[in-house]
């Protein structure tokens, strides 16, 4: 899973800040995903794009959160006025055209003060 | 009932055992099954993957999908103290073009004591 970079790796906020978290797909993946993993819960799903296409942003907050895959760079996903609660580890992961199977980055670990 | 129930465990096992690690589900449109690892502070690493019902065998790994019981297995032989780490099932449907959303377990450490 190192073809999935993300950055930073440790992101540290003051409330009210906002926070950008980067990824960079696996050369050839089109199709980005966001995850959330909160301590002791599992990885939850947050949105699906595809270059400059938001297909499912279902598991997104309604509030604060947005997400992006702009023709040209990374995948941003920016979270707006954090608070505490958002304190938990993003993944990003990538898979091909019509690939179920996706593969994971590093993660972006949120740190809220 | 949560969608995806696994054990969180923790397991603890001598190098050389057998390792079962089990998930259960209840949307019976789940149809893709996968098995990752997760090493601790580091990104799931993708194991098995299984559409369907049956059987699958990579090295020392077998994955097993029942659907009629909801029920997927992860078999590691000869388990070795490199493979202690937090396994992660995952499942999605194909049902409605979303079978890329995957909904995982809570994960099971397993530690492989030398």
């Amino acid at each position: 899973n190192a073809g999935v970079m993300q950055n930073p790796r440790h992101l540290v906020r003051r409330r009210g800040q906002e926070a950008r978290l980067r990824c960079s797909p696996m050369k050839g993946h089109s199709h980005v995903y966001w995850y959330r993993q909160l301590p002791e819960e599992g990885l939850k799903f947050m949105v699906y794009l595809q270059k400059e296409n938001i297909i499912d942003e279902s598991g997104m907050p309604k509030e604060r959160f947005s997400a992006e895959f702009p023709k040209e760079g990374p995948s941003i996903l920016r979270i707006q006025q954090v608070v505490r609660g958002d304190s938990a580890a993003y993944f990003c992961a990538s898979s091909p055209v019509g690939v179920t199977e996706a593969f994971f980055g590093q993660g972006t670990r949120l740190t809220v003060v | 009932q949560k969608e995806v129930e696994q054990d969180p465990g923790p397991l603890s096992v001598p190098e050389g055992a057998i390792v079962s690690l089990n998930c259960t589900y209840s949307n019976s449109a789940f149809q893709y099954f996968m098995w990752y690892r997760q090493y601790s502070r580091k990104g799931p690493e993708l194991l098995m993957y299984t559409y369907s019902s049956g059987n699958k065998e990579d090295g020392r790994f077998t994955a097993q999908v029942d659907k009629s019981s909801k029920y997927i297995s992860l078999f590691i032989r000869d388990s070795q103290p490199s493979d202690s780490a937090t396994y992660l099932c995952a499942m999605s449907a194909r049902s409605g073009g979303s079978n890329y959303k995957l909904t995982f377990g809570k994960g099971t450490l397993l530690t492989v004591n030398p």
